[in-house]
């Protein structure tokens, strides 16, 4: 596998399900990214880590939990999702944090139900 | 934070033609300005990117400009092909990596 893989591809879940979405670089990149893709709507920033800390956590509600336990992994569990958190969900890595092009996941559809 | 308008929401163009489109921000602290491309069913890609203290870039049939007092910049592609339809984000940024993104652009090039 080269560049930035995700997986699933698709997710289905019901409100009161536990799932996690996985994001893996193989660029030896620092800094990773999780962004939100709703239909008609901008790109958000979920969170961003650098070197395995998070820099940013845009406001995002507790229901999404990341960790990234090194560079090259990341995760996002969720639990007790509304139907409004159905989106895309990309991931994207950076070599750094400063002056970088971020390369992006395929991403993870995600309906709940 | 920083607000980016993305305008049009959709363009169609002729084969060969040039399409247009046009970012505004907000936060005049911003610096940085990439432009991702998303074709139907595939990742977002970075096409071009500008810095605040350039007015200009151009890459082959694409360009982007940038104006600071304004706070607005553009998106040029000339000579456009089928394999330039796609969606198209503009992105502004104070720190290059807390991108804030348009809403994006359909852009349909008809043969």
């Amino acid at each position: 596998e080269t560049g930035v893989t995700q997986t699933p591809r698709h997710l289905v879940m019901g409100m009161t399900n536990k799932k996690s979405l996985k994001c893996e670089q193989h660029l030896g990149h620092n800094a990773m990214y999780w962004y939100k893709q709703s239909a008609k709507k901008p790109l958000e920033l979920m969170f961003v880590y650098s070197l395995e800390e998070r820099v940013e956590n845009n406001s995002v509600p507790s229901r999404f939990s990341p960790e990234c336990p090194n560079s090259s992994h990341l995760f996002l569990h969720l639990h007790t999702l509304q139907p409004e958190d159905s989106a895309l969900y990309l991931c994207a890595s950076s070599p750094g944090l400063a002056g970088n092009e971020q390369f992006f996941g395929p991403g993870t559809r995600l309906t709940v139900l | 934070g920083e607000n980016v308008e993305q305008h049009p929401s959709t363009l169609s163009v002729q084969e060969g033609d040039s399409a247009v489109i046009k970012c505004t921000y907000s936060d005049s602290a911003s610096n940085y300005f990439p432009w991702y491309k998303q074709e139907l069913g595939k990742r977002p890609q970075l096409i071009i990117d500008i810095r605040s203290n350039v007015g200009e870039k151009k890459d082959q049939r694409i360009a982007v400009t940038l104006n600071k007092t304004a706070k607005h910049f553009s998106l040029h592609i000339t000579e456009t092909q089928p394999e330039d339809s796609a969606v198209y984000f503009c992105a502004a940024s104070s720190n290059d990596y807390k991108l804030s993104f348009g809403a994006g652009t359909t852009v349909t090039v008809r043969a």
